[in-house]
């Protein structure tokens, strides 16, 4: 079955310091992944998705098939990046996502 | 503008009472989801809609039903509430077929069951 790592919980950074938030996954076919965003008292939304190779907000992030990883970075990390950070996978076929567990990124003055 | 609107902001029910939380979207999306979210869980799929009266288990289904009678609004039901059923409840559309699948979240319901 698929399946979606967030290895860590919780991570604390400074105002400008690169952020690495990993992602990894197990799934045998070709999967599609994305990146989901829920600031304070706002709703959850897709902050990109591994397809549009975009740079959103300062954050990139580069599918590894060979590790499975699908892992969200940023080189100067903001105050307003502070937010839970849930990384999904959509399965080849299907219109299901699966969610991992989710990260808390808090960026301090 | 893409909205999902849901019914309640915060519900606070009593254990062994019906519960009906409803989700409205109104961009004409094929797929609608419930989620639960708990701290440290994550998301969890309830159930999803792919289709008017068409329903699919999620991964934790048990203590759920939902119902879909209009394309826009897509119903979970907690038939007998238990207090192991409190959580924030996600709705979720997405507009379905090849190449187009972001979900669009509503604001959410915390329920309390007592």
């Amino acid at each position: 079955a698929q399946r979606v790592t967030q290895p860590e919980k919780l991570l604390s950074v400074f105002k400008g310091a690169p952020v690495e938030l990993k992602c990894n996954y197990s799934y045998s076919g070709s999967p599609e992944l994305f990146w989901y965003v829920q600031y304070s008292r706002q709703r959850l939304q897709l902050l990109l998705r591994h397809i549009s190779r975009e740079s959103i907000k300062g954050f990139t992030a580069d599918l590894n098939k060979g590790e499975t990883s699908f892992h969200l970075k940023k080189p100067f990390a903001q105050e307003e990046d502070s937010a839970m950070y849930y990384c999904a996978l959509r399965q080849s076929g299907s219109e299901k996502l699966v969610f991992g567990k989710g990260m808390k990124l808090t960026v301090n003055p | 503008d893409v909205k999902v609107t849901q019914s309640s902001r915060y519900l606070v029910k009593r254990t062994g009472e019906k519960v009906f939380l409803e989700c409205v979207q109104d961009m004409d999306h094929e797929n609608m989801f419930w989620y639960r979210q708990d701290p440290g869980l994550g998301l969890r799929l309830i159930y999803f809609s792919y289709d008017v009266k068409m329903k699919e288990k999620g991964d934790i289904p048990e203590g759920y039903s939902v119902s879909r009678e209009k394309k826009e609004r897509f119903s979970l039901i907690l038939e007998s509430a238990s207090t192991n059923q409190t959580s924030m409840y996600l709705c979720a559309s997405s507009p379905g077929g090849a190449g187009n699948n972001e979900q669009f979240f509503g604001p959410g319901t915390r329920l309390t069951v007592l």
